[in-house]
This record gives structure tokens, sequence and C-alpha cells, in this order.
């Protein structure tokens, strides 16, 4: 039962265009949702959170919108970059600190 | 600050034999996470701890234990290991805070 799902496994993007990654949510007890980036061979590091109580969080060139009725948030890349080419995960749990679930992982890439 | 210090980096076990994923952090961080880390099947929680003492199980605990004695450490242990433990294991802190948590770079694991 993957209480929080990435459908997408790959997105390419062409550099300094937007890049947007999707993510969908069952448990309605979720009330944190994060965004995760990843190269490989290491680990995750945390990019972007959002609270339940807003519906749009923005930090530089990424933005995180959440719509809680449809149990659905995005991660928007603007402009995308070279550099931005990795795996990002989003995340989910019911408190800050809690249980944090995953999702599968979409793979950027944005090619000069 | 080391953060999350994962060891080792890499293993090979024989199916059966057991052993210990090591975990330290150096943050004073409450809550502990172990992650395993699956193509297609993104990051899943296999235990997790709020404090010295006290641990809870994850999406997919079966075969793994867990302790926390200290605040700093939080070791895995396989007891009998199996061709189905074959992954990428991440340990990851967090203040119970907005930003999430900190991973190690993780422990590649091969069951032969």
């Amino acid at each position: 039962d993957q209480q929080v799902k990435q459908n997408s496994p790959s997105l390419s993007v062409q550099e300094g265009r937007i890049s947007i990654l999707n993510c969908d949510y069952t448990n309605s007890m979720f009330d944190y949702f994060l965004w995760y980036k990843k190269y490989p061979a290491e680990g995750p590091t945390f990019l972007i959170s959002i609270s339940s109580i807003k519906d749009k969080n923005e930090d530089g060139r990424f933005t995180v919108f959440l719509n809680k009725s449809a149990k659905h948030l995005s991660l928007h890349i603007v402009p995308s970059q070279p550099g931005d080419s990795a795996v990002y995960f989003c995340a989910a749990s019911r408190n800050q600190g809690g249980k944090l679930i995953f999702g599968q992982g979409t793979e950027l890439s944005v090619k000069p | 600050n080391a953060g999350v210090t994962q060891t080792p980096k890499f293993q090979v076990l024989k199916t059966g034999q057991s052993m210990t994923l090591q975990c330290a952090q150096d943050m004073n961080h409450e809550y502990m996470s172990w992650y395993r880390q699956d193509p297609g099947m993104g990051l899943r929680l296999i235990h997790y701890s709020v404090g010295a003492g006290i641990t809870d199980q994850g999406e997919v605990p079966n075969g793994y234990n867990v302790s926390r004695s200290t605040t700093e450490d939080f070791p895995l242990r396989l007891l009998s290991a199996a061709p189905s433990q074959t992954s990428v294991y991440f340990c990851a802190s967090s203040l119970g805070s907005f930003n999430g948590y900190t991973f190690g770079s993780g422990t590649r694991l091969t069951v032969v």
C-alpha cells in the first residue's frame, strides 16, 4: 500500500525551461510534505517543504504547491539547470520529526 | 560537524550471516530512522526512533532489529541475511523541525 506515489519515473527538460515534478498521497493524516534531491552514491538532501496549512512555498528557483483536496503536490524548478539533474523524492509525515514516508522518486534530466 | 555517519560503506554477506550496520549522529537529534532504497521502490522506512530507548516499526521491518541506547547511535541488525535484503541502506536523523531529516551517505549491502 503505497501512501506516497510519484507516477513518473523520469522527466527530461531543456535547460532554462520549467521542470514540474508531481506527487500524490493517499493518507489524509499527512500534515507535512517535503522534497529531497539525490545524486548517485550520495544520501538524499533536503530541498524544500510545506505545511498543510499552506498551499505554496517558495525558495529561490524552487516552489512547492500543495492541493489538499486532490491530495497532490508538485515541485516547480524555474529555470532548470543541468546541475538539477538528479532523482527527486517527495515525502510526507503526520508531524514534524514523524515517520517520513517517501515516494518512488522521479529522475530529472536537464539537457543543455 | 560530521553529521550522520554510516559504516561500513560496502558489505558483502553470505545468506544466513548476521551483521550490524552502524549509524551515528553528532547533532543531538532525537529522531532517527533507517531506510532501504531499491530500484523502482523509492526509500522505504525500516525502523524509526523518537529518542533513546524508544523505537517503532516502519513500512518494511521484517528481518531487521534496532535498539537505541544513546541519542547518538542507532544500529540496524540483520540476524540472518537473505538475498532479498540486498539494497542500499540509509540512516537519517532529525531535530523534529520542519527541515526534515539529514541523511548519511549510505551502506551498499549485497547478500549472496
